[in-house]
């Protein structure tokens, strides 16, 4: 299984930006996909968490009422959209396939989302 | 502030055995929530070393080993290799949060 994240994202504040994850391999709606930010310098910090199969998600409540996840089981892709960015907004975003039970094993490369004026 | 604790650095000289802690709490590695780890690598996106608290991955080396005791966890790796230097994460779940957690992350330095 492999991760294929969208590229590069630079944002106004105030603006929105959505972030794609497209699997190849495997069996998409078999798992779940989880999305971690990570800001500059900074740790490792769940963001939230859907079944494609489902087609439920699950957040975190710091962005609860800002970001929206969804999957399309038809191209085997997840997205994340974050919406009202702010400069604090500024970090990497992974996707990751999430075996609950037996970690997040396989990541995407990332997608660095900059918001600045 | 994370949900689980690990130290900020830690370190030691080639050869050696070293260990990275995670404490958490009755809500999330206490409720006997599985904890797992991850490397990363400077510029590189986290590689999953350990889960449900002692399994290795495919791959990874048996130099890498973890535990788990109560609201705690253990990464210890032995024989350090100038190649382990990375930041290390613990993850597990949170019944209070309904989602996964991560430590601050462990800065690993080979002397």
């Amino acid at each position: 299984v492999q991760l294929l994240q969208s590229g590069a994202e630079v944002k106004k504040p105030g603006s929105s930006v959505k972030v794609s994850c497209e699997t190849f391999g495997g069996t998409f709606s078999s798992y779940t996909i989880s999305w971690v930010r990570q800001a500059p310098g900074q740790g490792l910090e769940w963001v939230g968490t859907i079944s494609p199969l489902l087609g439920i998600p699950n957040y975190t409540q710091k962005f609860q009422d800002r970001v929206t996840i969804t999957a399309d089981i038809s191209t085997s892709t997840a997205y994340l959209e974050l919406s009202s960015l702010r400069s604090e907004d500024t970090a990497v975003f992974y996707c990751a396939r999430d075996r609950l039970e037996s970690g997040m094993d396989v990541w995407g490369q990332g997608t660095t989302v900059t918001v600045s004026s | 502030q994370s949900v689980l604790t690990q130290p900020p650095s830690v370190s030691g000289a080639p050869g050696q055995r070293v260990t990275i802690s995670c404490t958490g709490s009755g809500s999330n590695i206490g409720a006997t929530y599985d904890v797992h780890w991850y490397q990363q690598l400077p510029g590189t996106a986290p590689k999953l070393v350990i889960y449900g608290n002692t399994n290795r991955p495919s791959g990874v080396p048996d130099r890498f080993s973890g535990s788990k005791s109560g609201s705690s966890a253990s990464l210890a790796i032995t024989g350090l290799q100038a190649e382990d230097e990375a930041d290390y994460y613990c993850q597990s779940y949170d019944s209070s949060l309904s989602g996964a957690v991560f430590g601050g992350g462990t800065k690993l330095t080979v002397l």
